[in-house]
């Protein structure tokens, strides 16, 4: 059971690159999310889906752009990239239930530069 | 809205030294509450998990915590550290809102354990 897989592990972009980070799942979760890690800042949503079909923005979606035309992938678009999207990302993917834990990636480490 | 405050951002401690990491919480409605360790260079792994009844709760690796409603608090203790132990670890709270079911992350303790 692979859980959430992300790709690439690495990227460095130039200013104004467009890339795609990808997310796939394989526990059948409804619910999927793209979080970007900051030191100090903790965790802060960019975008996130609560079925296929289904995407709404968070805290931070600015730059980003996301679909979800399957329940297993959920990727993350940059659109044209700026030093201020440095930053680690990560994807998590939950039932659809307030009480249940998210599985995470492991991540991907983006410099723009 | 539901947010919540770790209110140390780093904590060094001495191996086989107990340690406590503090988590504040605001919400206006019933929330669960988490907490995740992230080891260096990994994703964030679930150590343990508050959703009701007995307010101490045991987690993975020999962690606990503590919910106090009155307080609004989930703190995280561990009474003897490993080198292991080194890591950031994020309380979290899930309830209803805007978001959907959504998770609010703290800021993140960075515990640094020395030999």
């Amino acid at each position: 059971n692979a859980g959430v897989t992300q790709t690439p592990k690495f990227q460095v972009l130039k200013t104004g690159q467009s890339m795609t980070l990808q997310c796939a799942q394989d526990m059948n979760h409804e619910y999927m999310s793209w979080y970007r890690q900051d030191p100090g800042m903790g965790l802060r949503l960019i975008h996130y889906s609560v079925g296929a079909g289904i995407t709404d923005q968070g805290e931070v979606p600015n730059g980003y752009n996301v679909s979800r035309s399957t329940t297993e992938d959920f990727p993350l678009r940059l659109l044209s990239a700026a030093p201020s999207q440095t930053s680690v990302y990560f994807c998590a993917s939950r039932e659809d239930r307030m009480n249940t834990e998210a599985f995470f990636g492991q991540g991907t480490r983006l410099t723009v530069v | 809205a539901q947010s919540v405050t770790q209110l140390d951002s780093q904590v060094p401690v001495f191996e086989e030294a107990p340690v406590e990491l503090r988590c504040n919480y605001s919400s206006s409605v019933s929330v669960y509450l988490f907490w995740y360790v992230q080891y260096p260079n990994q994703g964030l792994q679930l150590l343990l998990k508050y959703l009701s009844g007995s307010t101490l709760v045991k987690g993975i690796n020999g962690f606990e915590a503590e919910f106090n409603k009155s307080q609004t608090s989930f703190h995280l203790r561990k009474p003897s550290v490993h080198i292991s132990d080194t890591a950031e670890y994020f309380c979290a709270v899930s309830g209803p809102g805007a978001a959907g079911n959504k998770l609010t992350f703290g800021g993140g303790t960075r515990v640094l354990v020395k030999p």
